[in-house]
């Protein structure tokens, strides 16, 4: 019973060039629309996050879009750089709240 | 303030075996939750807690077992290891709800192979 389907699977992106990845949710209750951030060896960790009360959120290059009618969300790294290669989760939690679901994960490549 | 510390950080199992995962965190979280990670599965939720005594099952818990008699510890023990349990398993705690309501902090993982 998937919940959050992220895209894509995987991106390569230019250094400088902007890269978006894409979460979209089924249950309308979900009230915090986390992205995670993980580095090869490492746990995740939270990289930012939105209420849906607001649509857009920055924090410094990076950007989370909340679109509520379509029950999606996205995140924008502007300038992207070497560093930022990752993979990132967006999450979210089930009826029950307790049980959070995370997307597939999408593996972010900067090329220098 | 270690945060969330795993142990042990690599282990290899033979089919049959079982073994405990160790997990604590020195944040005084009500919420801890185990995840294993496999490649293009994303992280799956096995078990979690929102306090000392209770835990429930998350989506995928057949062949785990956990207890949480402390806040600060919420072990996983696998019953009779399978070749279908290799995978990075990770250990998370929050101060409310899971990962989808509030931020969580994750421990470094562990990595078990079963043979």
């Amino acid at each position: 019973q998937q919940q959050v389907k992220q895209s894509p699977q995987s991106l390569i992106v230019q250094k400088g060039g902007i890269s978006i990845i894409n979460c979209a949710y089924e249950n309308t209750a979900f009230d915090y629309f986390p992205w995670y951030q993980q580095f090869p060896g490492k746990g995740p960790a939270l990289l930012i996050a939105i209420r849906p009360d607001v649509s857009e959120k920055k924090e410094g290059r990076f950007t989370i879009s909340f679109n509520k009618s379509a029950k999606q969300f996205s995140l924008h790294i502007m300038d992207s750089q070497p560093g930022d290669s990752a993979t990132y989760f967006c999450a979210a939690p089930n009826t029950g709240g307790f049980k959070t679901i995370f997307g597939a994960g999408t593996r972010l490549f900067v090329k220098a | 303030n270690a945060g969330v510390t795993q142990t042990p950080k690599f282990q290899v199992l033979k089919t049959g075996q079982s073994m405990t995962l160790q997990c604590a965190q020195d944040m005084n979280h009500e919420y801890m939750s185990w995840y294993r990670q496999d490649p293009g599965m994303g992280l799956r939720l096995i078990h979690y807690s929102v306090g000392a005594g209770i835990t429930d099952q998350g989506e995928v818990p057949n062949g785990y077992n956990v207890s949480r008699s402390t806040t600060e510890d919420f072990p996983l023990r696998l019953l009779s290891a399978a070749p279908s349990q290799t995978s990075v398993y990770f250990c998370a705690s929050s101060y409310g709800g899971g990962a989808g309501n509030t931020e969580a902090f994750f421990g470094q993982g562990t990595r078990l192979t079963v043979v």
